[in-house]
């Protein structure tokens, strides 16, 4: 049963222009996302997150969104740069207990000069 | 460089061995987490540690098992190992309890033949 999806395993855009990573959630407990970046051979490294009681979190370049009643949440790299190239996940945690995150399978971003 | 690190980095061993995966958390984070991720999955929370003490299990094998050190380090022990344990394993820390992200080390790549 995964409770965090996102659907598109690959995703390629020009430089410059904007990328859209999506990603579902079922567990109405979820409370906390979080997008992280993964280069191969390295660890996933932490881009942003957004709290669910906000609906927008804006840092630099990228912006996430949530959308609670869809369960449902993007990141927005704007504008994409080839350096942008990796995997991306998405994660979330359920308020009470452990701060255990659960991911998605991943995205592969190409961003092509 | 998040400051987490993790060896080995690449382990190739036998089936129905044990090994010892090894992990520092940053300077100042009492909680550690495991997770695995297996070819084309996302990561899969193992367990997690806070000063010391067992804090959260996920789908941790009876095989494996883990603890946490006075000096906040963090060993996950694999035994009696099957050619499926094959996979990444990852540690991440956390300063305290609460909402903050996770900063993952670089892995420990494990290899059963």
């Amino acid at each position: 049963d995964q409770q965090v999806k996102q659907n598109s395993p690959s995703l390629s855009v020009q430089e410059g222009r904007i990328s859209i990573l999506n990603c579902d959630y079922t567990n109405s407990m979820f409370d906390y996302f979080l997008w992280y970046k993964k280069y191969p051979a390295e660890g996933p490294t932490f881009l942003i997150s957004i709290s669910s009681i906000k609906d927008k979190n804006e840092d630099g370049r990228f912006t996430v969104f949530l959308n609670k009643s869809a369960k449902h949440l993007s990141l927005h790299i704007v504008p994409s740069q080839p350096g942008d190239s990796a995997v991306y996940f998405c994660a979330a945690s359920a308020r009470g207990g452990s701060e255990k995150l659960v991911f998605g399978k991943g995205t592969k971003l190409t961003v092509n000069p | 460089d998040s400051g987490v690190t993790q060896t080995p980095k690449h382990l190739i061993t036998a089936t129905g061995q044990r090994v010892t995966l090894r992990c520092s958390p940053r300077s100042g984070d009492l909680s550690v987490y495991w997770y695995q991720q297996s070819l084309d999955q996302g990561l899969q929370f193992l367990i997690q540690y806070y000063n010391g003490e067992e804090r959260a299990k996920g789908n941790i094998l009876e095989r494996f098992s883990a603890q946490q050190f006075p000096d906040l380090h963090s060993e996950l022990n694999l035994s009696s190992l099957e050619l499926g344990d094959s996979a990444l394993y990852f540690c991440a820390s956390t300063r305290q309890w609460g909402r903050n992200e996770q900063f993952f080390g670089p892995g420990t790549r494990l290899t059963v033949l």
